[in-house]
């Protein structure tokens, strides 16, 4: 099976824009999870999605916002963007999300950096 | 904010040497989980330990788990220069409502041939 993919892997912003961050889970992945990891606070949970609806967020600003489509597909968007929020941004998936078990596998990443 | 601490923050072994890393946290957990990242590229996952196990391997890889000392350490034998990266333990907490991982800040081993 192909791994976790993301896309763009590197975006260069500026100031107050928006952008968009796409990821597509390993197939049969029903779990999508999103992670900020930058060098000041490592590696922060944003959200995770599971069937369509957000089931669980981390500690950010709304500002950061995401989804998912029936096809397990997930997207971040992050609007007005700040300096801070240069980070690399992480995908993981999982089979069911939530069990003990449940191996979480990552993305390769996209790199943002906010001017 | 983080789980908890990962120590040594930094490493330096010769390979074939031992590698010994630790990881506290805070609240009582489901599972641990520790995952490898090469320089900036995704997490790649190495082993996961269920709160009611002590001891687990997979290969060159030995990890512990004391939920009474809420840590666990991660043991890399016999090391090789493609062991340089840098090594995270994530927690999965009690009663999480699906999957919401939290990591310590990892600890950057290098080896050297």
């Amino acid at each position: 099976k192909a791994g976790v993919t993301q896309t763009p892997r590197y975006l260069i912003k500026t100031r107050g824009q928006q952008v968009t961050l796409s990821c597509s889970p390993i197939s049969g992945h029903r779990s999508v999870s999103w992670y900020q990891q930058t060098p000041g606070q490592g590696l922060q949970f944003l959200f995770e999605y599971f069937s369509e609806t957000q089931r669980n967020k981390g500690n950010f600003p709304g500002r950061f916002s995401g989804r998912q489509f029936s096809n397990s597909r997930s997207e971040m968007n992050v609007s007005t963007l700040e300096l801070g929020d240069s980070a690399l941004y992480l995908c993981a998936s999982s089979l069911l999300g939530g069990a003990a078990v449940d191996t979480q596998y990552f993305g390769p990443g996209t790199r943002l950096t906010v001017l | 904010s983080q789980q908890g601490e990962e120590d040594p923050q930094a490493l330096s072994i010769q390979e074939g040497e031992n590698a010994t890393m630790n990881c506290s946290y805070k609240t009582s957990i489901n599972n641990l989980q520790w995952y490898r990242q090469n320089s900036g590229r995704g997490l790649v996952h190495l082993i996961l330990i269920r709160s009611n196990e002590r001891e687990k391997h997979s290969g060159r890889l030995r990890v512990t788990l004391d939920t009474s000392k809420k840590s666990s350490s991660l043991l890399i034998t016999a090391s090789r220069a493609a062991d340089t990266a840098s090594y995270f333990c994530a927690t999965d907490a009690l009663n999480n409502a699906g999957n919401m991982l939290t990591f310590g800040g990892g600890t950057r081993l290098m080896v050297k041939p």
